[in-house]
């Protein structure tokens, strides 16, 4: 069974351009999640999504980071535009839904973004 | 508020030794499971194994296990016959059912010797 997928695997750009990640969840898993993790740290969660819909948005900086889940499989990440405290590892991950909670989430290789 | 704590910035150890990765946490959820993820340095976090507040027996999964003491709000893990490929970051996790949310500790890097 194919793993979380995420593209790319690298991204450097300059700072106030835009940048979009990708990630591609677990077949069957209806829960897909956006972390963020900074050097050092553990990861720290954006966003998540039940299908199409997002639940839990309180950590994402909606000035300048939008999401969307359209058809309820795929996701992308978008930072617009980006600044140098943004360069960090943008984990994907992804879990069953079966309303009891605690469900293993399982991550993708992650982004990982430099801004200069 | 949810708290995990790994107090180990850094460990070693020999080659087929067991080693232990400390993990204490703090919430008011009655019902919460306890996650161990393995970070290698290619950057995807890989689960090991869970504990449910409720479980009454400890995690076993391969040569890993999770040493969960409930009411010193612990989860330790433990490697036996530590691997050079053990070699990685380990972070703790909590999921607590009132906020639905997977908190992180830190980390401990985990370095094997030959």
């Amino acid at each position: 069974e194919a793993g979380v997928v995420q593209s790319p695997r690298y991204k450097i750009i300059e700072k106030k351009q835009p940048v979009a990640f990708w990630c591609n969840p677990i077949s069957g898993h209806n829960t897909l999640y956006w972390y963020l993790q900074n050097l050092g740290q553990g990861p720290e969660l954006l966003i998540r999504y039940e299908n199409e819909e997002a639940v839990d948005d309180s950590q994402l900086p909606k000035d300048r980071f939008s999401a969307e889940r359209l058809k309820g499989v795929d996701s992308t990440l978008k930072i617009q535009p980006a600044e140098l405290g943004d360069s960090a590892v943008y984990l994907c991950a992804s879990s069953t839904s079966t309303g009891r909670g605690q469900e293993t989430q399982y991550f993708g290789p992650g982004t990982r973004l430099l801004v200069l | 508020a949810q708290k995990i704590t790994q107090t180990q910035p850094g460990m070693f150890v020999q080659e087929k030794e067991a080693v232990t990765l400390d993990c204490t946490y703090d919430t008011s959820d009655q019902s919460y499971g306890l996650f161990w993820y393995k970070q290698p340095s290619s950057g995807e976090m890989i689960f090991l194994i869970y504990q449910g507040s409720y479980d009454e027996q400890n995690a076993t999964e391969g040569r890993y296990s999770l040493n969960f003491q409930k009411a010193r709000k612990s989860a330790n893990l433990v490697i036996s016959a530590s691997q050079l490929g053990d070699s990685a970051m380990y972070f703790c996790a909590l999921h607590g059912g009132a906020t639905n949310k997977l908190i992180f500790g830190t980390g401990t890097l985990l370095a094997v010797q030959p």
